[in-house]
């Protein structure tokens, strides 16, 4: 079983800089994954952020990007504002037609 | 305007069925693939499964096989999510979305699903 894993929690002050990860516990991300990054508020549809590991969006801002660290993938939040506080989930494409999420990270930006 | 919107979800018992649809509408719905993604109440997002453009192709997460079967009608710009043999774990909002580039584009607002007696 394929299991992707998230920081639980993150916590950032305004105006700073985070980098969040995406990780599989059996292999080395790569774009052969497609990382894709997703905002998710309570009581909302999700809001896909980054696609195909490194491509906001329609209208997401440029403080928001995505890359491969290493053997992950990652989202970097630069300048973080008090309403990018909100849950994040990475999905990765794991072959077959599969596709699984993390378990997403739970930002506090305080 | 582009948009997606889930219907079908609500209060069932366990060992129940219902089925969900997604109607589409402002993009060519036939051109992508279709997802249906769920949250379960205080959990995170899990794919669920998806379909190719003309409906030939299916996948599942391992936990539904055998009980859920996705479809989709082209030429009623919808999709589908049939649901068998329900159990409390399956309680969820559930939403779908359009495949694009190995991603999830277009999002809709989501369905309720509460499997309980």
């Amino acid at each position: 079983q394929t299991v992707v894993t998230q920081e639980p929690s993150f916590s950032v002050s305004p105006g700073g800089t985070l980098t969040l990860t995406c990780a599989l516990t059996s292999d080395s991300v790569s774009t052969s994954h497609y990382p894709s990054w997703y905002q998710k508020t309570p009581g909302q549809a999700p809001r896909t952020l980054i696609y195909n590991t490194n491509t906001r969006s329609s209208g997401v801002p440029d403080r928001f990007s995505g890359s491969i660290l290493g053997n992950k993938a990652a989202l970097t939040i630069t300048g973080a504002q008090a309403d990018d506080e909100s849950h994040y989930y990475c999905v990765l494409y794991v072959g077959s037609g599969i596709w699984v999420f993390g378990g997403g990270t739970k930002l506090t930006v305080l | 305007e582009v948009q997606l919107e889930e219907s079908g979800g609500g209060l069932v018992q366990p060992g129940g069925s219902l089925r969900l649809s997604c109607a589409a509408s402002g993009f060519t719905f036939s051109s992508y693939w279709m997802h249906w993604v769920r949250q379960a109440p205080g959990k995170g997002l899990v794919w669920v499964s998806c379909v190719n453009n003309d409906g030939t192709s299916t996948r599942y997460v391992d936990s539904v096989k055998g009980r859920f079967t996705i479809s989709r009608d082209n030429a009623k710009n919808t999709l589908y999510l049939q649901m068998n043999s329900l159990r409390a774990e399956d309680t969820a909002v559930y939403f779908c979305s359009t495949g694009d580039s190995h991603a999830f584009a277009l999002w809709g607002q989501g369905t309720v699903v509460t499997v309980s007696s």
